[in-house]
């Protein structure tokens, strides 16, 4: 069975601080999907990226950079100098590449970014 | 830029009703889910639907769920007789798969069983 978990239910830095949320998964399949979402106040969920698991290349997007480890099973998501519209609860999420496809996401983690 | 759309936003129903939650997926996306939460927990899959048919669903998808693809731009949950355990937000999410597998969601409605 798929699983994902994120150990940090809760984070708050000050504007400008890095931060990073660390997701670690599980998975018998050799071949899989890694995402990341974002939960805004407003409830809405915002895809970020997507990963392909033969693909261990880290990627960086403006202030947003991510850490596949496949040793580790890991997907950890950092930003850089943070800014309070990050604020957002962020989910860490796995698919089968075949099948339906269904996403499994963690808990989820809640970052506050204070002025 | 193309988003899914869901409607209503908030429905408020009480125990033993039928509701149907609506949503409107991308325009050229194949595969469509429907997801849950539940007040500050995390996101559940539901139901996959693909090619008219369900092609996964989850053990939260009892015989009180169905979905149903009435046209060509419709997907709709319809919960048959409602508990107070269905109140969440429930959101429908739809991918192009093999040209990106990322699924995008809609804003979510919010249903309420008193």
């Amino acid at each position: 069975a798929q699983k994902v978990t994120q150990a940090q239910t809760e984070i708050s830095v000050v504007e400008k601080e890095d931060v990073t949320l660390d997701c670690v998964y599980e998975t018998r399949d050799t071949t899989y999907y890694l995402f990341w979402y974002k939960q805004p106040p407003s409830g809405e969920l915002v895809f970020l990226i997507r990963r392909n698991s033969f693909d261990e290349q880290n990627e960086i997007s403006g202030r947003y950079s991510w850490n596949f480890q496949k040793s580790t099973s890991s997907f950890n998501f950092t930003i850089t100098a943070s800014q309070v519209v990050d604020s957002a609860v962020y989910f860490c999420a796995l698919s089968e590449a075949l099948g339906a496809q269904k996403l499994v996401f963690g808990q989820g983690t809640r970052l506050t970014i204070n002025p | 830029e193309p988003e899914v759309t869901q409607t209503p936003s908030h429905q408020v129903t009480q125990m033993g009703q039928e509701v149907i939650l609506r949503c409107v997926p991308i325009s050229n996306h194949l595969y469509f889910y429907w997801y849950r939460q539940i007040l500050g927990q995390k996101v559940e899959f539901l139901v996959s639907f693909y090619n008219n048919e369900i092609s996964e669903k989850s053990e939260i998808f009892d015989d009180q769920f169905s979905v149903e693809r009435p046209d060509g731009s419709n997907f709709t949950l319809k919960i048959r007789s409602t508990k107070l355990e269905d109140s969440a937000m429930y959101f429908c999410a739809s991918s192009k798969r093999g040209q990106g597998p990322e699924q995008y969601f809609g804003p979510g409605t919010r249903l309420t069983v008193t």
